[in-house]
């Protein structure tokens, strides 16, 4: 069935540190790939998206390259804020409505 | 403006009881849905509702009953409540699949409710 496999956490960075989360994902045919953040208290909300290779989504100093060759779409930050800790979900949909979620990455940064 | 709303947020109740836990969504949305979050952080779907129609229907105890009565509204009834349902239930939704790719089934969360089971 359709799954997606993402990073273990915690991870704890300092400010300004680099960022990636890894995500890889199975699922037949062409999925649309998310990446959700849950900030503390809050529901998820949609950080970028992309749906088909090669594609890139991206949003707020965050990227993710949609790469069918290695089925993953690892999320980066160039430079990390503490504003940015929060819980980060990897997702993938095939479009009927089912939306299959990683087991989040929680993200702390220290200043 | 909220978007997907939920009442109440914060649910603190005894192992037995019944309760129910409301959703509304403004967005003209067809597909509403029920996740459980437990204190990992791990997010399980636990329903989906297209145009009031149940359309998903993970393994989830018959204790637990959804109820929508308009495409705007889908509501979480849960029976003879237990210590491990103690966890968040997120409300969500999404407008309907394009016959193209362009509409992402993108999700749109509430804030949550946290059930505390004593």
């Amino acid at each position: 069935g359709n799954s997606v496999t993402q990073m273990e956490g915690p991870v704890t960075l300092s400010e300004e540190a680099f960022l990636t989360i890894n995500c890889t994902y199975t699922a037949t045919g062409y999925p649309s790939l998310f990446w959700y953040v849950q900030y503390p208290g809050e529901g998820l909300q949609l950080l970028l998206k992309a749906t088909k290779a090669d594609d890139k989504g991206s949003n707020k100093g965050f990227e993710a390259t949609y790469r069918k060759e290695t089925t993953s779409f690892h999320l980066e930050k160039g430079s990390v804020q503490v504003s940015d800790s929060a819980v980060y979900f990897c997702a993938l949909s095939k479009g009927n409505n089912d939306m299959r979620f990683g087991a989040g990455t929680r993200l702390t940064v220290k200043p | 403006d909220t978007a997907v709303s939920q009442t109440p947020k914060y649910l603190v109740t005894q192992m037995g009881n019944d309760k129910s836990i409301k959703c509304e969504q403004n967005l003209g949305h067809d597909t509403m849905y029920w996740y459980k979050q437990d204190s990992k952080k791990f997010l399980k779907i636990m329903f989906s509702y297209n145009n009031k129609e149940l359309i998903i229907n993970e393994t989830v105890p018959n204790r637990f009953s959804p109820k929508s009565p308009d495409k705007a509204h889908l509501n979480l009834h849960i029976n003879s409540l237990e210590l491990g349902d103690s966890a968040v239930y997120f409300c969500a939704s999404s407008p309907r699949q394009g016959r193209d790719r362009s509409s992402y089934n993108e999700q749109f969360f509430g804030p949550g409710t946290r059930l505390t089971v004593l």
